[in-house]
């Protein structure tokens, strides 16, 4: 079964600096999507980037860029030029090509943007 | 565009009990997914449903279950609560890849 671990329960940064979050997954399969979600203390789950497996481009938006190291199964969010909006958990998803009913998620990372 | 929304955003329930809480999907989307939160954990997957069928379903026993209905709406039903029941519910739609997530219902079970 694929598995996904954050291994940063916590992280914090400085108001325009860089944080970079970790995730790594356990699966078989080679074809798949990796996510990245924002939780605000609002609860809604907000969609940050998306990276399909079979692209070696690393995925960008805007400020919010992925190392994406496939044969290591490892899936980094680097956020630039960190906003005080960027304060929220951060959650890290694996879904199948073949079974995309279920998601799996890892346990979050909590990030704390300092003024 | 109508995003994804949950009713009721709170719930207080005893154990034994049974609750249904619901979701309306985003306008057009066609698959609804549900996930239970526990406190400080990820979501986890509890079923998912396509034009009204069950189309998927995680490790929950059979007093969770669920319907979608012709609009695509959907409810998440849950018997005999329990006291390990208590959690953010949270119900996403899709019609393809990217799933919208709604704001969730906050159950506690006492």
């Amino acid at each position: 079964a694929q598995t996904v671990t954050q291994s940063q329960p916590e992280m914090s940064v400085q108001e325009a600096e860089t944080v970079t979050l970790s995730c790594t997954y356990d699966t078989s399969e080679s074809d798949y999507y990796l996510f990245w979600y924002k939780q605000p203390p609002s609860r809604q789950m907000i969609l940050v980037i998306r990276q399909e497996a079979y692209k070696q481009q690393n995925a960008t938006e805007n400020r919010f860029s992925v190392n994406f190291q496939k044969a290591a199964k490892s899936f980094s969010l680097k956020i630039s030029d960190s906003q005080l909006g960027d304060a929220a958990m951060y959650f890290c998803a694996y879904r199948s090509s073949y079974n995309n009913n279920d998601m799996r998620f890892g346990a979050g990372t909590r990030l704390t943007v300092k003024p | 565009e109508t995003g994804v929304t949950q009713s009721p955003t709170h719930l207080i329930k005893t154990r034994g009990q049974q609750v249904t809480l619901r979701c309306s999907s985003q306008s057009g989307h066609n698959t609804v997914s549900w996930y239970q939160q526990a406190l400080g954990q990820g979501p986890q997957f509890i079923f998912q449903y396509y034009r009204e069928e069950e189309n998927g379903r995680g490790n929950f026993p059979p007093r969770f279950s669920g319907l979608q209905f012709p609009n695509y709406s959907s409810e998440l039903n849950v018997n005999a609560l329990e006291l390990d029941d208590s959690a953010l519910y949270l119900c996403a739609s899709s019609l393809r890849l990217e799933q919208f997530f709604g704001p969730g219902t906050r159950l506690t079970v006492l």
